[in-house]
């Protein structure tokens, strides 16, 4: 069974522009959820989603949205770039059932320059 | 707030040994635990999980002991091996709200051949 695949793997912005990542996440799981990695942090939880809909949001500005669509697959979207936004960041699926381990895929590096 | 707190940032053990990692969690409703590996420039490895209904839960090398009076869980690699050096996150949720995990900083684990 293929892993959660995020796409692009490597990105450099500047500060004021707009990206969107992707994630698609192992086939038959239902709930995709986004992290930000930083050195300083760890990693932080942006949001879930679920069905399509968002389950659940972390402690991020609305510079940071997503979205789910009907075959699973989850973008996110970060507007007006800041320097602080350059981090790994990370998708993991599930099943969506409550209780249920995540597998994460391999990142995507964010450099804003 | 850190919620989810790995307080080693680093351990060392020798090949054959026992490792034992630790990790301390503040909220009680938390009742869902996750470890992870992480190697440079990957996503983190799914290694092994505990439910709170649970004080033990094995997988090969790998043992989690979760004692939820003291907040606490622990990771035990016995035995440790090479290959098993790696930065190891644990993270934790309350499944009955989805799948949003907070994660430690991570412990950093060096096993010496």
């Amino acid at each position: 069974k293929a892993g959660v695949t995020q796409t692009p793997r490597y990105l450099i912005k500047t500060r004021g522009q707009q990206v969107t990542l992707s994630c698609s996440p192992i086939s038959g799981h239902r709930s995709v959820s986004w992290y930000q990695q930083t050195p300083g942090q760890g990693l932080q939880f942006l949001f879930e989603y679920f069905s399509e809909t968002q389950r659940n949001k972390g402690n991020f500005p609305g510079r940071f949205s997503g979205r789910q669509f009907s075959n699973s697959r989850s973008e996110m979207n970060v507007s007006t770039l800041e320097l602080g936004d350059s981090a790994l960041y990370l998708c993991a699926s599930s099943l969506g059932s409550l209780g249920n381990e995540q597998f994460f895929g391999p990142g995507t590096r964010l450099t804003v320059l | 707030d850190q919620q989810v707190k790995q307080n080693s940032p680093s351990l060392s053990v020798q090949e054959g040994r026992i490792s034992i990692l630790n990790c301390d969690y503040t909220n009680s409703m938390f009742d869902y635990f996750l470890w992870y590996k992480k190697y440079p420039a990957e996503g983190p490895t799914f290694l092994i999980s505990i439910s709170s209904i649970k004080d033990k839960n094995e997988d090969g090398r790998f043992t989690v002991f979760l004692n939820k009076s003291a907040k606490h869980l622990s990771l035990h690699i016995v035995p440790s091996q090479p290959g098993d050096s790696a930065v190891y996150f644990c993270a934790a949720s309350n499944s009955n709200t989805g799948n949003q995990f907070y994660f430690g900083t991570g412990t950093s684990l060096t096993v010496i051949p």
